[in-house]
């Protein structure tokens, strides 16, 4: 069975760091590209981040860039989001979401169930 | 990066027909047929429902459909069920290579 199970939220602090963790099973983890995406208490989703298959390729919504960094180990079927300079406003689920190819222009066709951040002092 | 514009909610009775409007700009829906479409349960892990712009995934309903015109996407769902009932998300990949969301569309089933 294709899965991805999210890990690594929490409560953290205002300012605070949080490295949240992705692992895949049931498919050829480097053959597609990976978002985090997330929603906040009340509002929609929002596109967080992206990877492509190898790694080599990466985007980041203006509300998070220089804050946040993604990355993958494909030897580990593992997707990665370092998050630092944590604010209020970044809590929220955060979803990991396989696309359907290698490149993140793909729709996303896999989601894990979502793990929870708090920002709050 | 703005968000894709869609209502906020839409409802219908059951076996009625609705469509959901995604107004994005030409460098986003505009630009690519990388228009996608999300079925969100509270509480589940969100569901495709639409890729490259009309396209059903195995197992989903052929209720389910979708077009694109100029810079607005559309989902359309007929023969409406109860179990229709869920939020309902847009998404596009953009000229800027990200991928944006709509605000999301609460479809009720009266």
């Amino acid at each position: 069975e294709v899965q991805l199970l999210e890990s690594g939220g929490g409560l953290v602090q205002p300012g605070g760091s949080l490295r949240l963790s992705c692992a895949g099973s049931g498919f050829i983890f480097t053959n597609y590209a990976l978002t985090w995406a997330r929603q906040a208490p009340g509002k929609g989703l929002e596109g967080v981040s992206g990877i492509g298959g190898t790694g080599d390729s990466t985007y980041y919504a203006d509300s998070v860039k220089g804050r946040v960094t993604i990355s993958r180990d494909n030897s580990k079927n593992t997707l990665y989001l370092q998050m630092s300079s944590l604010r209020a406003e970044d809590t929220a689920v955060y979803y990991c979401a396989r696309h359907t190819g290698y490149y993140y222009y793909y729709a996303m066709d896999v989601w894990g169930q979502g793990t929870t951040v708090t920002v709050s002092s | 990066q703005s968000a894709l514009t869609q209502p906020a909610s839409v409802s219908g009775s059951p076996g009625q027909s609705i469509t959901i409007s995604c107004t994005g700009t030409s460098n986003d829906i505009g630009a690519y047929n990388h228009v996608s479409w999300y079925q969100h349960l509270p509480g589940k892990a969100p569901k495709l429902m639409i890729y490259e712009v009309s396209n059903r995934p195995s197992g989903v309903s052929n209720r389910f459909s979708a077009s694109k015109s100029g810079n607005t996407a559309s989902l359309s769902i007929s023969g409406l069920q109860v179990e229709d009932e869920a939020d309902y998300y847009c998404s596009s990949y953009t000229t800027t290579s990200t991928v944006v969301f709509g605000g999301g569309t609460k479809l009720t089933v009266l």
